[in-house]
């Protein structure tokens, strides 16, 4: 079974930190997600991943950088933390470079700036 | 960007009775996926269906396509308890990575 896993379940920083949220999969897979998740707001996407050291804006890049060093880790970053980017944090993995492919999940960082 | 959106927004049924959802979206796709989240979890994929497939069964669950309304339905079967959660589609924007829909919420009372 793939196997998506996310360093944190639950995070609490304080505005101005930077923050690391690391995500990684098991299966060699070429693409990878990071998603954050608000009430009434669905899935939105932040960045990805195709290949090594290779990133693409997603819908809300603002605020936030990735790094993908290994194929297997893709971190997220930000800056100088927000209480706006207060959210749960998704993060997924899918295997070829098709852009449809089905995506695996992790569990999930619920992330509390205050 | 395109974006699926399901209806209703949330569903409470009795364990035993069926559950449908619907989606529906803007444009044309590849493929449809339908997931599932349970409370405070990544969410896990349930179905895929092709453009060019009218439906599709996978246990109880039971996704049909309708390309020239733009719509798909999730039908859950005999639900129980465990499949309180809530339900996304996701479509694909050809060179773009998938777009999730806002989701429904479904609770399924014992």
């Amino acid at each position: 079974d793939v196997k998506v896993t996310q360093s944190s379940r639950y995070l609490v920083k304080r505005t101005g930190e930077k923050v690391f949220l690391e995500c990684v999969q098991d299966m060699d897979h070429e693409n990878m997600f990071w998603y954050r998740q608000d009430p009434g707001l669905g899935l939105r996407l932040i960045y990805f991943s195709y290949d090594v050291k290779m990133k693409e804006k997603g819908d809300i890049p603002e605020g936030y950088s990735v790094s993908r060093e290994k194929k297997e880790r893709f971190s997220l970053i930000l800056e100088s933390a927000s209480t706006n980017q207060t959210s749960m944090y998704l993060c997924a993995s899918s295997p070829t470079l098709g852009h449809t492919d089905t995506q695996y999940f992790g569990p999930g960082t619920r992330l509390t700036v205050l | 960007s395109q974006q699926g959106e399901e209806d209703p927004q949330a569903l409470s049924i009795q364990e035993g009775e069926n559950a449908t959802m619907n989606c529906s979206y803007k444009t044309s796709i590849n493929n449809l996926q339908w997931y599932r989240q349970n409370s405070g979890r990544g969410l896990v994929h349930l179905i895929l269906i092709r453009s060019n497939e009218r439906e599709k069964h996978s246990g109880r669950l039971r996704v049909t396509l309708d390309t020239s309304k733009k719509s798909s339905s999730l039908l859950i079967t005999a639900s129980r308890a465990a499949d309180t959660a809530s339900y996304f589609c996701a479509t694909d924007g050809g060179n773009t990575p998938l777009v999730f829909g806002k989701g429904t919420r479904l609770s399924v009372i014992a």
